[in-house]
This record gives C-alpha cells, structure tokens and sequence, in this order.
C-alpha cells in the first residue's frame, strides 16, 4: 500500500523559498509522484509530476533521489497567494489500476 | 476548474434524509471520483468509476451509493443521512489516455453538505 508522509505545517515568509519533503518507502516502479495544491474551500489543483531527478515548471521543482523513496517540492520566492495546502500523492494499486490516495497534506502558510 | 460542476453548492438537511450531490464535467474524461475532506484531514475516497460500466469502493464507501448515468455525470447520493457525513464533497475527474497511471485530476468547486 503505498503511502505518503508529509509534515502537517510548515510556515514561511515571503520572498523565501520553501521546500516540502514527502516521504513514499513503498512507492511502485512505474509510479509517479504527483502534487496538488489546495486552497481554503477549493477543489485541489494539480501542479507538478515527475518520476525521477528533477522536473521544473513556472509554478514550482520537484525533487527526487535515486531511490525515489522521497520527493521535495520547491515552491521560489513564496507570496501570501502561496498560502495553500499541499499534498503528495503516489499512486495505489487496486485491481490493476493506480487509485489516487491523498494524505493530510502540508499546511503552508506564508506571512508577510 | 470550470469544466467540472457539483450541484448543489451547499446543503442543509436533516437525520434520516436521502440527498443526492450531482457532478458533471465537459473534459471527455472516461475516469470520476468521489471525495469527501473533514477539517484537518485530507481527502478520502469515496467511489471511483472508471467509465460508465465500473463503478468501485473506495476507501469510505459505507453510507454512500452511486451512479454514473453517463460518461459525462457522477452521482453521489446519501440514502439516510447523519451528522457524521457533514463535511466538503468534492467530484474529480482524470483521463488515463495519457500515462495510464497517477494521471493529472481535475477537481470540482466542491459541496458543502452539513446534516443536522
């Protein structure tokens, strides 16, 4: 059963960057870490997937060793607007197909 | 997004009442879930559907029902509801067109339900 830790909250400040670890010992081979991102009363939103090394996009990087056994995402110079939650997702499989399971997230809050 | 709806937006009702929370998406997307998110937690499955013939249990099924009237609707009903079901419901929706596994989800504006 593949599960994922993620500390419960993390506090920041603006301009700084802040990385968020996730730890998956189980992961699968073929699967993928995906994070979301979710505001107070919103539906979460995806905002990056990667397998292996590191993936980058205009939101945020993600970071994965060898072993893929963890993942840090790291969101550059955070503003209030960052102020979100936060959860890494790895795949479970069920019947032979990987069924999304979310955690509890991480509670990012920036101040100004 | 906008290409996924949830009907109604909010609920009141009361112990012992059937409720049906409605999900419809415009992304031709085969794959729909059901999610329900209490304070402090994340989101736990309710029901998945893979297409219109599939329908599975997700990790907090009991109490819960549902029907995928079309590829396009995900319906999710409470036959008898309790206080204990209040909380945020969210539709998602996902293609597996693409990698087939941990594809992208796209969520709905969610339904806040509360039973008194």
């Amino acid at each position: 059963l593949a599960k994922t830790t993620q500390p419960i909250s993390m506090d920041s400040y603006e301009g700084q960057e802040v990385n968020i670890t996730c730890s998956h010992n189980n992961i699968a081979t073929n699967d993928y870490i995906t994070w979301y991102q979710q505001f107070p009363s919103q539906g979460p939103r995806f905002i990056i997937q990667g397998y292996k090394t590191k993936v980058t996009n205009e939101v945020a990087s993600l970071f994965i060793p060898a072993d893929r056994k963890s993942s840090t995402l790291s969101l550059p110079r955070v503003s209030l607007s960052d102020t979100a939650v936060y959860y890494c997702l790895v795949g479970d499989m069920k019947g032979g197909s990987y069924i999304p399971t979310f955690g509890r997230g991480t509670s990012l809050i920036v101040h100004p | 997004d906008a290409d996924v709806t949830q009907t109604p937006r909010n609920r009141i009702t009361k112990t012992g009442k059937r409720i049906m929370l409605e999900c419809s998406q415009t992304k031709g997307h085969d794959r729909m879930y059901w999610y329900r998110q209490d304070p402090g937690l994340g989101l736990r499955l309710i029901y998945y559907s893979f297409d219109v013939k599939d329908i599975n249990k997700g990790e907090i099924s009991d109490g819960y029902s549902v029907s995928r009237q079309a590829q396009a609707k995900f319906s999710l009903s409470l036959e008898s509801a309790i206080p204990n079901q209040t909380a945020l419901y969210f539709c998602a929706t996902s293609d597996p067109r693409g990698r087939g596994d941990n594809e992208e989800q796209f969520f709905g504006p969610g339904t806040r339900l509360t039973v008194l």
